[in-house]
C-alpha cells in the first residue's frame, strides 16, 4: 500500500521570504509524484508532476528516492501563492487513481 | 470548453436518506474517479470507470455506497441510507486516457449529513 505524508498542516511565510512545503512517501514500487493546488473557491488542479521536470509559477519539485521525499520549493514566496497544496502518489502503469496526503496551507502574508 | 461539472453543489440530508450525486466529465474524457474527502483530509479514492465498466470499486466505504457510468459519459454516486459519517466532500475528476493522463477535478458536493 502507498502512503503520502505532508507533516505541516500550516505553513506561515512573509512575501519574498522562500516557501518549502513537505512531502514524504512510502511505496514499494516505482511512483509518480504530483502537487496539486487549491486556491480560495477554486477547484482542485495540478501545479506539477515529477517526470515533468518544470517550474511551474516559481514552484520546482525534485524526487529524492533516497529520501523517499518530493518537497515543494518557491525561493521568494508571492501573496498570491495562499492556497492549499496537497502532494499525491500514483504508481506507475495502470490506471491513474492518486493516493493524496492531508494538505498543507500555505499564507503568504505582505 | 467546459471543465468537470458536478450537481448539486451543497446537498443537506437527514440521517438515513438516499442521496444521488452527479457528475458530468469533460466530453470525450475515458476514465472517471470519485473521491470522498472528509474535513482536514485529503481527498480519498473512492471508484474508478474506463467508459462504462467500473474498474475498481475498492474504495467505497460500505455497500451502501454505489455509482454507476452507464452510458460512459455521466456518473452518478449513490449512497444509501446515509450516515453522519457520509458528510464530506465528494470531487469527482476525469482524465482523457490511461494510465498516463492529467487528471481534471470538479468542484465537489458538499453533502452534510444531519
Amino acid at each position: 500500500a502507498q502512503r503520502v505524508t505532508q507533516p505541516e498542516k500550516l505553513l506561515s511565510v512573509f512575501k519574498g521570504a522562500p516557501v518549502e512545503l513537505k512531502c514524504n512517501y512510502s511505496y514499494s514500487g516505482s511512483p509518480e509524484l504530483f502537487w496539486y493546488v487549491q486556491y480560495s473557491r477554486q477547484r482542485l488542479q495540478l501545479l506539477l508532476r515529477h517526470i515533468s521536470r518544470e517550474s511551474i509559477k516559481g514552484f520546482t519539485a525534485d524526487l529524492n528516492k533516497g529520501e523517499t521525499s518530493f518537497h515543494l520549493k518557491k525561493p521568494f514566496a508571492q501573496e498570491e501563492d495562499s492556497a492549499m497544496y496537497y502532494c499525491a502518489l500514483r504508481p506507475r502503469g495502470g490506471y491513474s487513481t492518486l493516493t493524496f496526503g492531508k494538505g498543507t496551507m500555505l499564507l503568504v502574508s505582505p | 470548453g467546459a471543465g468537470v461539472s458536478q450537481s448539486p453543489r451543497y446537498k443537506v440530508a437527514k440521517r438515513g436518506q438516499d442521496v444521488a450525486l452527479r457528475c458530468d466529465p469533460i466530453s470525450g474524457h475515458v476514465s472517471l474517479f470519485w473521491y470522498q474527502q472528509a474535513l482536514g483530509q485529503g481527498p480519498e479514492f473512492l471508484t474508478y470507470f474506463q467508459n462504462e465498466a467500473q474498474l475498481d470499486k475498492s474504495g467505497l466505504p460500505s455497500d451502501r455506497f454505489f455509482a454507476e457510468r452507464p452510458e460512459g459519459s455521466v456518473s452518478t454516486l449513490k449512497i444509501q441510507r446515509t450516515q453522519q459519517e457520509d458528510s464530506a466532500v465528494y470531487l469527482c475528476a476525469s482524465s482523457p486516457n490511461v494510465p498516463t493522463g492529467e487528471q481534471y477535478f470538479g468542484p465537489g458536493t458538499r453533502l452534510t449529513v444531519t
